[in-house]
């Protein structure tokens, strides 16, 4: 079975900084998805950035981008240019290719940018 | 693009109704309809997957006979909580997923706060 970890609870970070949420995942997929989610306060789930685990070169959306690295079954979150509008929990999923496509999410990462 | 509604965002039921939540894909067909809930300060626990037409998959420990699942239209799910009582108030997501639109990523839509008095 598959699982995902996120192990940190709770992170700040100044605005216009840079921080990175980590999560790491089990499984013996070799064909897989990854996926990073936020949500604020509204709690609307909104997609932030995916990673399909047979590309090796790392997604990026504008601020965003992701450290794959697949043989550490590592998949960490880099927002760059922090800003308050990034305020939300974050959630890291996971879904192989097969079966039934549901997602794995991870405990989550409640991230707080300050002023 | 991408849009998923939910039907009501909030409501309040005594005990022993029942309460029905509608999902709405409105910007595509959704083959396959998720249903989670989430506690407060948790993560998404996935109840059940629906595809069109066919019977609900629910996960283990879900109970069929309380969480009614009906996904009659490729727009169209329904998550019926029947008998409420207090335990079943929490916050609940659906998504919505089109294999050929995107074979991998889900659309949320907004939740629904039940409360069970």
């Amino acid at each position: 079975a598959q699982t995902v970890t996120q192990s940190q609870p709770e992170m700040s970070v100044q605005e216009a900084e840079t921080v990175t949420l980590s999560c790491t995942y089990d499984t013996s997929e070799n064909n897989y998805y990854l996926f990073w989610y936020k949500q604020p306060p509204s709690r609307q789930m909104i997609l932030v950035i995916r990673q399909e685990a047979y590309k090796q070169q790392n997604a990026t959306e504008n601020r965003f981008s992701v450290n794959f690295q697949k043989a550490a079954k590592s998949f960490s979150l880099k927002i760059s240019d922090s800003q308050l509008g990034d305020t939300a929990m974050y959630f890291c999923a996971f879904m192989k290719t097969s079966g039934t496509y549901k997602y794995i999410f991870g405990t989550g990462t409640r991230l707080k940018v300050l002023a | 693009g991408a849009v998923v509604s939910q039907h009501p965002s909030r409501v309040i039921c005594k005990s022993g109704t029942s309460v029905k939540i509608e999902c709405r894909s409105l910007d595509f067909q959704a083959t396959t309809m998720f249903w989670y809930r989430q506690f407060p300060k948790q993560s998404l626990m996935l109840m059940a997957t629906s595809n069109e037409g066919s019977k609900a998959t629910y996960e283990q420990g879900v109970e069929k006979d309380k969480f009614l699942i009906n996904h009659a239209s490729l727009t169209l799910s329904t998550l019926t909580v029947t008998s409420a009582h207090p335990e079943d108030s929490s916050f609940y997501i659906c998504s919505a997923r089109n294999f050929r639109r995107s074979a991998d990523t889900q659309y949320f839509g907004p939740g629904t706060r039940l409360t069970v008095l």
